[in-house]
């Protein structure tokens, strides 16, 4: 049971340049959820899914879109990357029902640097 | 729309001894779950505690507890019996229902507790 696994953990992109960030989770969680966290700050909620085929937006999509085509994987795609996208970001997973008691589980992050 | 304050960024305490961190939050909720995340140097995020605020018990995981005063919607952690591995990046984070079965998780900006020997 490998929980929550992002790929890359860091990643240097030019300005400009497109890529995707990797989550998959093995716990046959329904709800997943990309945040972002910059420095000193909160974690903030980019886009989250509650099934497959289903997502929604968060409180920072802009410059970001996401895909959910099976329970486990959750990809986040930076089409046009833009030095404000410069951040760490986690992935985490929870099961549905009530989330209070069901806690979400977080991948390791990946840092990624826009130049 | 729903804040959450943590106005201690950096705190520092002895080992073996207690130290509390402190979290506000702001919201015209009444179903609403509470919780305090670590995130040790290694970045990955951990959950420490988690409090449903229907319950007026306060929550406790060994060495962990809170106190949750729902009408001054506060809810602060006590860490007992400090440990070296204590040391992290706190975060005190608000989840609330935003319609149907969807809910919205809301993070403070991190308390930074050192814990010395």
């Amino acid at each position: 049971n490998a929980g929550v696994t992002q790929t890359p953990k860091f990643r240097i992109l030019k300005i400009g340049q497109s890529m995707t960030l990797q989550c998959t989770q093995d716990m046959n969680h329904n709800y997943m959820y990309w945040y972002r966290q910059d420095p000193g700050m909160g974690l903030k909620l980019i886009y989250y899914s509650v099934g497959a085929g289903i997502t929604d937006k968060g409180e920072v999509p802009n410059g970001y879109n996401v895909s959910r085509s099976t329970t486990e994987d959750f990809p986040l795609r930076l089409e046009l990357a833009a030095p404000s996208q410069t951040s760490v970001y986690f992935c985490a997973s929870s099961y549905s029902g009530t989330p209070g008691r069901q806690p979400q589980h977080f991948g390791d992050g990946t840092r990624l640097s826009i130049l | 729309a729903q804040t959450v304050t943590q106005s201690q960024p950096e705190m520092s305490v002895q080992e073996a001894e207690t130290v509390t961190l402190s979290c506000t939050y702001d919201t015209s909720e009444n179903n609403y779950y509470l919780f305090w995340y670590k995130q040790p140097p290694s970045r990955q995020m951990i959950l420490v505690i988690r409090q449903e605020a229907y319950k007026q018990q306060n929550a406790t995981e060994n060495r962990f507890s809170v106190n949750f005063q729902k009408a001054a919607k506060s809810f602060s952690l006590k860490i007992s019996d400090s440990q070296l591995g204590d040391t992290a990046m706190y975060f005190c984070a608000f989840m609330k229902p935003v319609g149907g079965s969807n809910y919205k998780l809301t993070f403070g900006k991190g308390t930074l507790l050192t814990v010395n020997p």
